[in-house]
């Protein structure tokens, strides 16, 4: 089956600071590894994808992220963070043979003054 | 961008009545839908596969019976939820899957049951 984990509820960062939010994923065969950003009370964005090609996938808003096969991990990243980065980030993992997005917990992102 | 716009963003209902919350694919057909729900601070469960022309598939533990999902267009996938309880407040969020097999999501729906 099909899982994505998002060890951390919260990150908090200075504004300014790089941020990174983590997301292992557990999967049979190739990955399709996915980052949305959701902002209170509203459904959810997407920021970036990983299929194939390039290990380090850039993204919407300045975000990146880094798949690491050795490490089955794919961590969102962006050098310098903003106060309106704040919000909630979810990894996913698409199932390959159903399209079904399987979400893991969610990160919360604070980004400090 | 493609878009997908749910209807209405808010609604509160009195227990035993239904609510219909609806989900549009704007400039895109889209043959596959997917419903989920959200609870406070929790994430997306995946409620069910809403196929244009067919039945929906259901996740495991989602009562068909009571989320009635109805995907009668290419661009409009329906949710109703059936004699509404308070403990089915929730945030509903859909999907719709475009070209390329892309999913966008909806701006989610509140759904209050009191």
């Amino acid at each position: 089956a099909q899982s994505v984990a998002q060890p951390e509820d919260q990150v908090n960062v200075a504004e300014g600071n790089p941020l990174t939010v983590k997301c292992t994923y557990s999967v049979s065969g190739n990955p399709y590894l996915f980052w949305y950003v959701q902002y209170p009370n509203r459904g959810l964005q997407f920021l970036l994808k990983y299929i194939t090609g390039d290990n380090l996938v850039k993204g919407s808003y300045g975000f990146e992220a880094e798949f690491n096969k050795s490490q089955t991990s794919f961590h969102l990243k962006k050098p310098s963070a903003l106060v309106s980065d704040s919000a909630l980030y979810f990894c996913a993992v698409r199932d390959i043979d159903t399209d079904k997005l399987i979400f893991g917990t969610g990160t919360r992102l604070q980004v400090f003054p | 961008g493609a878009v997908v716009s749910q209807h209405p963003s808010w609604v509160i209902c009195k227990s035993g009545t239904s609510v219909k919350i609806e989900c549009r694919s704007l400039d895109f057909q889209a043959t596959t839908m997917f419903w989920y729900r959200q609870f406070p601070k929790q994430s997306l469960m995946l409620m069910a596969t809403s196929n244009e022309g067919s039945k929906a598939t259901y996740e495991q533990g989602v009562e068909k019976d009571k989320f009635l999902i109805n995907h009668a267009s290419l661009t409009l996938s329906t949710l109703t939820v059936t004699s509404a309880h308070p403990e089915d407040s929730s945030f509903y969020i859909c999907s719709a899957m475009g070209a390329r097999n892309t999913i966008y999501f909806g701006e989610g729906s509140w759904l209050t049951v009191v």
